[in-house]
């Protein structure tokens, strides 16, 4: 069983459309990250939100932790194709060093 | 700052064969993870080291093993590989303090036949 449950495990949609990508636990994180990994190649840093009900911007990309700091969501606005890419959270327990990661959503905009 | 690098990039190896991995943290990072990734577990943590020391550990068999030398660069090694060992070997560096944000290399893709 993950730690970090993420939804949906598939997101095929058309350029321009938006996304929101989940990602919930019943255990309390410190912080959680979120990574874009594309084939080949090793998890890039999206962001890292540390603060309960914390919302940060990058661009089209919305992230928000939720108040309990239990879960957490990413939200793309007006896809596109360079935003295709497999999406992971990661989160350490309080006091704890080593990050869980959720199983990734694999996104695909279509052009 | 050059980022995480890590050698070799791909490696084919056969059952049996015993296979050593390097990574290169970020300059002044003193924390390296370790993590295999495979598309049916996705990434599972190995091993974490920090000042030459294994701080955390993952739920892998013993044929798993690793080091830090006092550089912070890191070695992992797999003995006795097994076609299940077939998956993709990330590390992350980090400062080392709790909730540290980690930073990931490319990757070394290992294919074992």
């Amino acid at each position: 069983t993950q730690l970090l449950e993420q939804s949906p495990q598939f997101l095929s949609i058309q350029e321009g459309e938006n996304l929101t990508v989940y990602c919930n636990s019943s255990s309390v994180f410190s912080s959680l990250q979120w990574y874009r990994q594309e084939p080949g190649e090793g998890p890039v840093l999206l962001v890292t939100v540390v603060t309960g009900g914390e919302v940060k911007k990058l661009k089209r990309l919305t992230f928000q932790f939720g108040d309990a700091r239990k879960d957490s969501s990413l939200h793309i606005t007006a896809a596109q194709p360079g935003d295709t890419g497999l999406y992971l959270c990661a989160g350490a327990t309080i006091g704890d060093y080593k990050l869980s990661f959720g199983a990734g959503t694999t996104v695909t905009v279509r052009a | 700052k050059a980022g995480v690098t890590q050698t070799p990039r791909y490696l084919i190896k056969t059952r049996g064969q015993q296979v050593t991995l390097s990574c290169s943290p970020i300059s002044g990072h003193r924390s390296v993870s370790w993590y295999q990734q495979t598309p049916g577990q996705g990434l599972q943590f190995l091993f974490e080291y920090f000042s030459e020391t294994q701080r955390n550990k993952g739920n892998f068999p013993g044929r798993f093993s690793g080091r830090q030398f006092s550089n912070s660069r890191s070695e992992m090694n797999v003995s006795t590989l097994e076609l299940g060992d077939s998956a993709l070997y990330l590390c992350a560096s980090s400062l080392g303090g709790r909730d540290e944000t980690q930073y990931f290399g490319p990757g070394t893709r290992l294919l074992v036949l």
